[in-house]
Parts: structure tokens; C-alpha cells; sequence
């Protein structure tokens, strides 16, 4: 079974620019989320999809940060403008069920996207 | 806020040493319990997953739950230098009809040849 995949690896940009990461979770997952981890710290969640919807987006930078998952499957997160302390490392997860049906909802994560805003 | 502690380390033993990693959590209605291992500059790999009460073993490793005192731990016996990692602890509390899932900052362990 494949994992989540993710791209790119590695991205570095200036502030005020913007960029836009990638993610295709594992194959009949209906649950996508995206994570920002910043060095020393744990994974913090910025937003939770349920195959095209919006579950949980409390934590997003709503300012600059934006995500959409239009066909249920693949995902695409973009900030913009960037700031300096958005350098961190974004992490998909998924997880086979629907969020709120089972407590046993394991989360997978794929390798990760390194952003560094100088 | 839903808050997950756990000692940010490093802890460190020698090989062939059973290693202890702790957490506490704050929402007592927590009903799921994770450990994810973190090798440096990898993603967190799911470890042990635990949802009751007691221990849970698989192979070397070994969760405990304790909800009354809202304690969760991981044991590793014959701790290997493979092990070297940060350990993330991960709790899932209800937030209406999500369930979502709360990480502490992670243990740095260091086991030694």
C-alpha cells in the first residue's frame, strides 16, 4: 500500500512570496489533514478534510494561509504572503474514517515539505 | 486549550536498557492514545495506539494507560541505538463531532552503544 505522498521535499523562498504545497494521502483515505511542525515543537494542525469539505479549520492563518482538497482526493496548501516564522516543516496526514465516526482513527503521515522564508 | 506534556528530554540510556517515555494529558474525556516516533528530519511513524485502560504489547515495545490519572507511557525493552529518536506522545479529545488529534512537543531519546 502506498503511503502519503507529498511534494516538494524542500522549498526555500523569501518572505512576502508565496508558495504552495502538495499532497495525495493514501488510496481510500477520506480523512486529509495538514500540519505545521516547527522545529522542537509537535505537530500543530492547520486544517482536517473530509474528502471535499472543511472539518476543522480553527487553527489556519486565514490571512495567508489557504488549502483546498476539490475532488476528495489530493490537496493543495499555499500561503501567501510568507513571513519569516512560517519556516517550518508541513506534514500531511491521513486516516481512514470519517472524522467523528471512530475514535480508533489512526493518522499517517507523509515525509514532510521543509519551507525556509528568509 | 487541550494540553499534552511530556518531558522534552533528552533522556538517555544505555544499550540493552529498558527506556521509559511519559505523558500526561489534560482533557480527562480523551478517549484515544498515540506514540509516534520522530527520526531527525523525518515525519512522525505511528508506533502504538492504545484506547483502554492496562498495558498493550507489540514486540518490544509496551504502552500503558492509566485514565484515572490521565497517564500514558511507552516502555522499550533492549533499547537499541536504532531507537535514537523523539518520541511523540498524541491524544485524541472530542471537539464536538471531531475527534481531534493533540501532540506534546516530543522526548528526545539517545541510546548508547
Amino acid at each position: 500500500e502506498a503511503g502519503v505522498a507529498q511534494s516538494p521535499r524542500y522549498k526555500i523562498i523569501e518572505k512576502r512570496q508565496s508558495v504552495a504545497f502538495w499532497c495525495n494521502p493514501i488510496s481510500g483515505h477520506a480523512t486529509l489533514y495538514w500540519y505545521q511542525q516547527i522545529l522542537g515543537q509537535g505537530p500543530k494542525l492547520l486544517i482536517q478534510f473530509q474528502n471535499n469539505g472543511v472539518v476543522d479549520d480553527s487553527q489556519l492563518p486565514k490571512d495567508r494561509f489557504s488549502a483546498e482538497r476539490l475532488k476528495g482526493v489530493d490537496s493543495t496548501l499555499k500561503i501567501q504572503p510568507a513571513k519569516l516564522e512560517d519556516s517550518a516543516v508541513y506534514l500531511c496526514a491521513s486516516s481512514e474514517h470519517p472524522p467523528g465516526t471512530s475514535v480508533y482513527n489512526e493518522q499517517f503521515f507523509g515525509p514532510g515539505t521543509r519551507l525556509t522564508v528568509l | 486549550q487541550k494540553e499534552v506534556e511530556q518531558n522534552s528530554g533528552p533522556l538517555s540510556v544505555p544499550e540493552g536498557a529498558i527506556a521509559s517515555l511519559n505523558c500526561t494529558y489534560s482533557d480527562r474525556g480523551s478517549q484515544s492514545f498515540f506514540w509516534y516516533r520522530q527520526y531527525s528530519g523525518k515525519s512522525p511513524e505511528l508506533i502504538m495506539s492504545i484506547y483502554s485502560n492496562g498495558d498493550k504489547e507489540d514486540g518490544r515495545f509496551t504502552a500503558q494507560l492509566n485514565k484515572a490519572s490521565q497517564y500514558v507511557s511507552l516502555l522499550i525493552r533492549d533499547s537499541q541505538p536504532s531507537d535514537s529518536a523523539t518520541y511523540l506522545c498524541a491524544v485524541t479529545h472530542s471537539g464536538g463531532s471531531n475527534y481531534k488529534l493533540t501532540f506534546g512537543k516530543g522526548t528526545l531519546l539517545t541510546v548508547n552503544p
